[in-house]
């Protein structure tokens, strides 16, 4: 039973680029939710979405970020003009019902240069 | 508000029992515990709910006080392979059953 996927593990962007991190749920998961990671820090809620709707966007900041989870496919988040701030781990999570126990995947670890 | 974990780092050796806490200052639906190892993803230790139902791994307990809105995690007869940082996620009422809300983390280090 395959657990949460993410891609890639690692991307590297100069400021300026835009970052994608793809996020496909575990098996029979339909809400994803993303957190951001900085070095050794705690685990920030960024989005919470299931299929095609945004439940919780709360945690994202106004400018720049974006998520989405569409009928067919991974969920995405979306970084335009990264900064040397963005660099942190990003996580994504999956539940099967919104408040169940959300399982991790490995993460994509961003660096601005 | 972010729940506030205790205490902030604990050393063991193995055999050695320890309690983590983690506290919130709003109504709580449930709590989550999870381990992180340096560079991995968090694991899934524990769920504790509202009314008493709590599910997770066997060899894991924990409590809910649900008036206090404290979380405490029992980890009894440590092994080395307990090393790491416990985080405690709390999802409170009033917002989405989604939102995990994370306290600051506990570094817990096994040593033979």
């Amino acid at each position: 039973n395959a657990g949460v996927m993410q891609n890639p593990r690692h991307l590297v962007r100069r400021r300026g680029q835009e970052a994608r991190l793809r996020c496909s749920p575990m098996k029979g998961h339909s809400h994803v939710y993303w957190y951001r990671q900085l070095p050794e820090e705690g685990l920030k809620f960024m989005v919470y979405l299931q299929k095609e709707n945004i439940i919780d966007e709360s945690g994202m900041p106004k400018e720049r970020f974006s998520a989405e989870f569409p009928k067919e496919g991974p969920s995405i988040l979306r970084i335009q003009q990264v900064v040397r701030g963005d660099s942190a781990a990003y996580f994504c999570a999956s539940s099967a019902q919104g408040g169940d126990e959300q399982y991790f995947g490995p993460g994509t670890r961003l660096t601005v240069t | 508000q972010q729940p506030v974990q205790s205490p902030q780092a604990v050393i063991l050796r193995e055999g050695e029992d320890a309690v983590i806490n983690c506290s919130s200052s709003k109504a709580l639906y449930s709590v989550h515990w999870y381990r992180q190892k340096h560079g991995e993803a968090p694991v899934f230790l524990m769920i504790l709910l509202k009314g008493g139902e709590q599910k997770g791994h066997e060899k894991i307990s924990a409590s809910f006080n649900e008036k206090k809105q404290q979380s405490s995690l029992y980890l009894t007869a440590s092994q080395l392979s307990y090393s790491g940082t416990y985080f405690c996620g709390t999802l409170a009422g009033g917002t989405s059953y989604g939102k995990l809300t994370f306290g600051q983390g506990t570094i817990l280090t096994v040593h033979p």
